[in-house]
């Protein structure tokens, strides 16, 4: 079985500035591992994924996260933050070919002005 | 495309009160979810469909029950509402390896 353990339950950070949502697994088999974002109100929406191949991978809204298999993680990260990235950030991890999510509880990160 | 969609937005019932939630796709997807979400823990799996007419047990399954009758829907049922059902319902449905949610169903039971 699978767990998601996210590291930070609320990260602040002001405009402009970098930001590292940090996500730890564990599994005894090879995984696909996600990050989702949820704005207030709203449904859960994919920003990036790691199935395969380059370590690094690239998202949406000029996020990325790497995989790394040895401190089995996958953090998140992006450069420059704006007012609209303030949301809910979910880190997520399936076996591979079981197609069954196991999400974390969730970090909430606050965009300071 | 409509993606998923769930009905109803929102929903209060009374103890003991049943209902159903329906989730929508069009993304012709085998795979289809019910997760609840409750703040501090993240979204846990209810119960989830690897195609028409099949269900299967998730995370916490107790209280709740599931009908697949046809490829693009999903329903999921509350027989006997209790408090402790309070939280928010998301629906999601699966192309390989990735899962897309409805916008979500706010249930309260007083």
């Amino acid at each position: 079985a699978q767990s998601v353990t996210q590291l930070d339950s609320q990260v602040p950070v002001f405009e402009e500035a970098p930001v590292e949502l940090r996500c730890n697994y564990s599994s005894s088999v090879s995984v696909y591992l996600f990050w989702y974002v949820q704005y207030p109100n709203q449904g859960l929406q994919l920003l990036l994924k790691y199935l395969s191949g380059s370590t690094l991978v690239k998202g949406i809204n000029g996020f990325e996260a790497e995989f790394n298999k040895s401190q089995t993680s996958f953090h998140l990260r992006k450069p420059s933050v704006h007012i609209s990235d303030t949301a809910e950030y979910f880190c997520a991890v399936s076996d591979q070919g079981a197609q069954k999510l196991v999400f974390g509880q969730g970090t909430r990160l606050t965009i300071n002005p | 495309n409509a993606g998923v969609t769930q009905t109803p937005k929102f929903r209060v019932l009374k103890t003991g009160q049943s209902m159903t939630l329906l989730c929508a796709q069009d993304m012709n997807h085998e795979y289809m979810y019910w997760y609840r979400q409750d703040p501090g823990m993240g979204l846990r799996l209810i119960h989830y469909s690897v195609g028409e007419g099949t269900t299967a047990k998730g995370e916490v399954p107790d209280g709740y029950n599931v009908s697949r009758l046809k490829k693009q829907n999903f329903l999921l049922g509350l027989e006997s509402a209790a408090p402790s059902q309070t939280s928010v319902y998301f629906c999601a449905s699966s192309y390989p390896s990735t899962q897309f949610f409805g916008p979500g169903t706010r249930l309260t039971v007083l």
